[in-house]
């Protein structure tokens, strides 16, 4: 099993759609999570850092669900620059060591 | 824009080429990492260096060799190498080695080896 896992998509959802993915993680001494994202040829950038609690970001929404092990990232109201690789980041503090997930790709329509 | 700033951002070189890849990063960060990214893979750590120190080496082969200088600067020297070492090779830098904190990426030198 991987140390993280993403489902690699395509999702292919209109504008102004409301879309999540998940991001499952296998060590349960995770404690560090990130969600990036990545347009074509570029490199990764910060999205947001997922609390324990959630935490929003205008239209992107975090959350963190410890007992199942898997962190989700919420877009409402899509735009089309939304279109981008999302790679999900886990972080194990003992080990100094953050784990990228492959990604999923999101393609907004118009 | 970015704090960090890679060098080339393209490179074409043969097998027995010799090259370096540079990495500049103006965020008064301490640690400072190379991955590589091949189409369709997850981003693979090759090294890690704290402090200047090298800390992590992810089983990279020797014909990849890393030069910290200093804590803003990164070079990935690259000799020898192989049609499968064709890739995207990102640097970034985050505040400390603490899986804590979020890495900054540059924009990466795309490499080709012919």
């Amino acid at each position: 099993r991987k140390e993280v896992e993403q489902d690699p998509g395509p999702f292919n959802v209109p504008e102004g759609a409301t879309v999540a993915f998940n991001c499952t993680y296998s060590n349960s001494a995770s404690q560090s999570f990130f969600w990036y994202r990545q347009d074509c040829r570029k490199e990764p950038k910060l999205l947001m850092s997922v609390y324990s609690s959630g935490n929003e970001d205008g239209r992107f929404t975090a959350q963190l669900n410890r007992a199942s092990q898997y962190i989700s990232l919420l877009i409402r109201d899509s735009k089309l620059s939304d279109s981008a690789t999302y790679l999900c980041v886990v972080g194990y503090s003992s080990a100094s060591k953050i784990i990228f997930g492959s990604g999923t790709r999101l393609s907004i329509r118009p | 824009e970015t704090g960090v700033t890679q060098t080339p951002r393209h490179l074409v070189m043969g097998m027995t080429n010799k090259k370096s890849l540079k990495c500049e990063q103006h965020l008064g960060h301490n640690a400072m990492y190379w991955y590589k990214q091949s189409a369709k893979k997850p981003l693979e750590l090759m090294f890690v260096y704290n402090f200047k120190e090298q800390t992590e080496n992810n089983s990279v082969p020797s014909r990849f060799s890393p030069e910290c200088p200093n804590s803003s600067h990164l070079f990935l020297h690259l000799h020898t190498l192989q049609p499968e070492d064709s890739a995207l090779y990102l640097c970034a830098s985050s505040k400390g080695q603490d899986s804590n904190q979020p890495q900054h990426f540059g924009d990466g030198t795309r490499l080709s080896i012919l």
